[in-house]
């Protein structure tokens, strides 16, 4: 079974700390996406990468980084975590030519 | 810009009692209008792919439809288990492979 996993499920951090959320798929995909979803305002795109060491800006890339050393492996980086990057963290992977997205199964951020 | 609105928000059915989502749609040459299943505390689940108006994708008791302006999911005999949100998502051509979601509707199907 093919799979997208998210190495948290929830996560409590404090205002200030840098915060690695890493993602891993097993299904040779080269695009990988990072999403946020908030109540009333739905799922928004922060970063995505369609190859390894590519990175392209979302909607709302600020005070987020990314990381794609290995083509399985895209790491989302909170710089300085602050209370309004509470939220869930989804990433998701897609072949090329195929449309339809495979997401994780979430982290749930706190920062605190 | 790519926009996506769907409606309602929020429906509560009997088991057993059709009805149907409404995914309302702006994009500049689709290229995929995708459904999603996503239950509480978890990513959404890849469900339908429909690329052109006209086409219809059915799973189980779920059918997708789509216009040029909107698509429709249909629940036909509902059943407790079919409780969730139902997200619905485009992607355009000028979008760089990048989808653009609605906020969902959370079906509640009570027994």
């Amino acid at each position: 079974d093919v799979k997208v996993t998210q190495s948290s499920r929830y996560l409590v951090k404090r205002t200030g700390e840098k915060v690695f959320l890493e993602c891993v798929q097993d299904m040779d995909h080269e695009n990988m996406f990072w999403y946020r979803q908030d109540p009333g305002l739905g799922l928004r795109l922060i970063y995505f990468s369609y190859d390894v060491k590519m990175k392209e800006k979302g909607d709302i890339p600020e005070g987020y980084s990314v990381s794609r050393e290995k083509k399985e492996r895209f790491s989302l980086i909170l710089e300085s975590a602050s209370t309004n990057q509470t939220s869930m963290y989804l990433c998701a992977s897609r072949r090329t030519g195929e449309y339809g997205y495979t997401f994780g199964s979430g982290t749930r951020l706190t920062v605190v | 810009e790519d926009q996506v609105t769907q409606s309602p928000e929020a429906l509560r059915l009997q088991e057993g009692e059709s009805s149907s989502l409404n995914c309302s749609y702006t994009v500049s040459g689709l290229r995929g209008l995708f459904w999603y299943r996503q239950d509480p505390g978890k990513g959404p689940e890849f469900l339908f792919t429909l690329y052109s108006a006209g086409e219809e994708k059915e799973k189980e008791r779920l059918k997708a439809t789509l216009t040029k302006k909107e698509s429709f999911l249909h629940i036909t005999a509902p059943k407790p288990e079919d409780s969730a949100t139902y997200l619905c998502a485009v992607q355009g051509g000028t979008n760089a492979g990048k989808s653009t979601f609605g906020d969902g509707t959370t079906l509640t199907v009570k027994p």
